[in-house]
């Protein structure tokens, strides 16, 4: 069955270094890769988005990297800040605009 | 900005009763989801409609759960009757396939449901 796993369910960084969110998926062949944040008690919010023909993306002090070979993305936050502290979302979409979602990883920032 | 709309923002209710939650996506959005959240999980696809047509509703459990687009704009998902495990957060997205083909979700802020 199809499964996406991102790799810890929390992540504790200090503020000024780079956060990094791995995810990883299984039986699925994404179009694209896309990264969401959310915070307590709110829908996630879109933050970028990764096709499967690329390899980087970037916005700002994000990055996004997609390995299709390896099945994985790696979420890159620099020079991190506590108002980065959220949940962050992995999500898949195949070609049929199906979009499944990773449990996500609760990034806290630490001053 | 535009914004997806959802109610109710809270709702609780006695197992065994329904319930109905209501979403107005962003206008001109035709394909519209709804989600599941449990408490420390990601969102699980429920259904998804394009227009007024059911694109996917393989992981609905049809039993006690509905969801109606009747004229392609807002949707209702129903839940008859409300069992203690449905105690979640119900979110509702909207997409617009944009120039790259993707589609990016804008969720609504979701309806929070607790069954006691």
């Amino acid at each position: 069955s199809q499964k996406i796993e991102q790799n810890s369910e929390a992540l504790n960084i200090q503020e000024g270094k780079t956060a990094t969110l791995t995810c990883n998926y299984t039986n699925y062949s994404p179009a694209y890769l896309q990264w969401y944040r959310q915070d307590p008690g709110r829908g996630p919010v879109f933050l970028l988005l990764i096709r499967e023909n690329e390899k980087e993306k970037r916005k700002e002090r994000l990055k996004v990297t997609f390995d299709t070979t390896l099945k994985q993305s790696l979420f890159h936050i620099t020079a991190s800040q506590p108002a980065d502290s959220a949940t962050y979302l992995c999500a898949l979409e195949n070609r049929d605009d199906k979009i499944i979602f990773g449990k996500g990883t609760r990034l806290h920032i630490l001053p | 900005e535009a914004e997806v709309a959802q109610s109710p923002r809270y709702k609780i209710t006695e197992k065994s009763q329904a319930v109905a939650f209501w979403c107005d996506p962003i206008s001109g959005h035709a394909t519209l989801y709804w989600y599941r959240q449990i408490l420390g999980q990601g969102p699980e696809l429920l259904v998804q409609f394009q227009d007024e047509s059911v694109v996917d509703d393989s992981q609905l459990p049809k039993d006690r759960f509905s969801a109606e687009r009747l004229k392609g704009v807002d949707s209702t998902l129903k839940i008859q009757p409300a069992e203690l495990g449905d105690s979640a957060m119900y979110l509702c997205a909207s997409s617009l396939k944009g120039g790259s083909g993707a589609n990016v979700l804008t969720f609504g802020a979701g309806s929070r449901l607790t069954v006691l």
